[in-house]
């Protein structure tokens, strides 16, 4: 079957850095996707991996493993605007995503 | 228009009732989709269109119809609505069906069935 799995909920401090691991299970793979959905709106894309490797964009930076089924994202810097919850996606052969339950990133001051 | 709407915003709606929920985009993109999101679970696919005139059918569209007659309007349709039916509906879009091309998101729809 297809899986995400990210965990569910963490806390980190304004000012630090914080990494969201997600591990995939799908059907053939064409892609990773992180997207950002603030509490009550809509997702919003933040970065697509292919490649083994880091893609860093400015303060947000994703890293993917193929040979791992495995991604992260890692914020930078936090701010209190990055509450939120972080949605990681993988794309299977038919380029459809399977959703992950999403990671809801507490900051705190 | 900018980029994708959705209406309406929010809907409380008695079982057994049809009900549309609308999406228009203006940024002339082949792909749409529809997804629901419930809490603690991801976003499900209920049903996709790669270009107009061509549907398809996603993770859960049992229950959910959807149209595209033209580039811009993807409707969803519930035949007759059940309380399982309740959830924040979502329609996207993307340039094309292909690989790297993301997602953009209306604002959603929360619908409520009683």
């Amino acid at each position: 079957g297809q899986n995400i799995d990210q965990p569910t909920e963490m806390t980190a401090t304004e000012g630090a850095i914080v990494q969201i691991n997600c591990t995939y299970q799908t059907s053939g793979f064409n892609g990773l996707f992180w997207y950002q959905q603030h509490a009550g709106e809509a997702p919003t894309f933040l970065s697509y991996n292919v490649l083994d490797g880091l893609e860093e964009k400015g303060r947000f930076s994703s890293f993917l493993s193929r040979s791992k089924g495995y991604s992260y994202l890692l914020l930078k810097e936090l701010q209190m605007k990055d509450s939120a919850s972080y949605l990681c996606a993988s794309m299977d052969s038919n380029y459809q995503l399977i959703w992950g339950a999403g990671t809801k990133l507490i900051i705190k001051p | 228009i900018a980029g994708i709407t959705q209406a309406p915003t929010s809907q409380i709606l008695a079982a057994g009732r049809r009900m549309t929920l609308r999406c228009t985009q203006d940024m002339r993109h082949n792909a749409m989709y529809w997804y629901r999101q419930d809490l603690g679970l991801g976003l499900r696919l209920i049903h996709y269109s790669n270009t107009a005139g061509t549907t398809g059918k996603g993770e859960v569209p049992d229950g959910y119809s959807v149209s595209r007659a033209n580039t811009d309007d993807f409707p969803l349709t519930l035949a007759s609505a059940v309380p399982s039916q309740t959830s924040v509906y979502f329609c996207a879009s993307s340039r094309t069906s292909g690989s790297r091309d993301e997602q953009f998101f209306g604002p959603g729809t929360r619908l409520t069935v009683l």
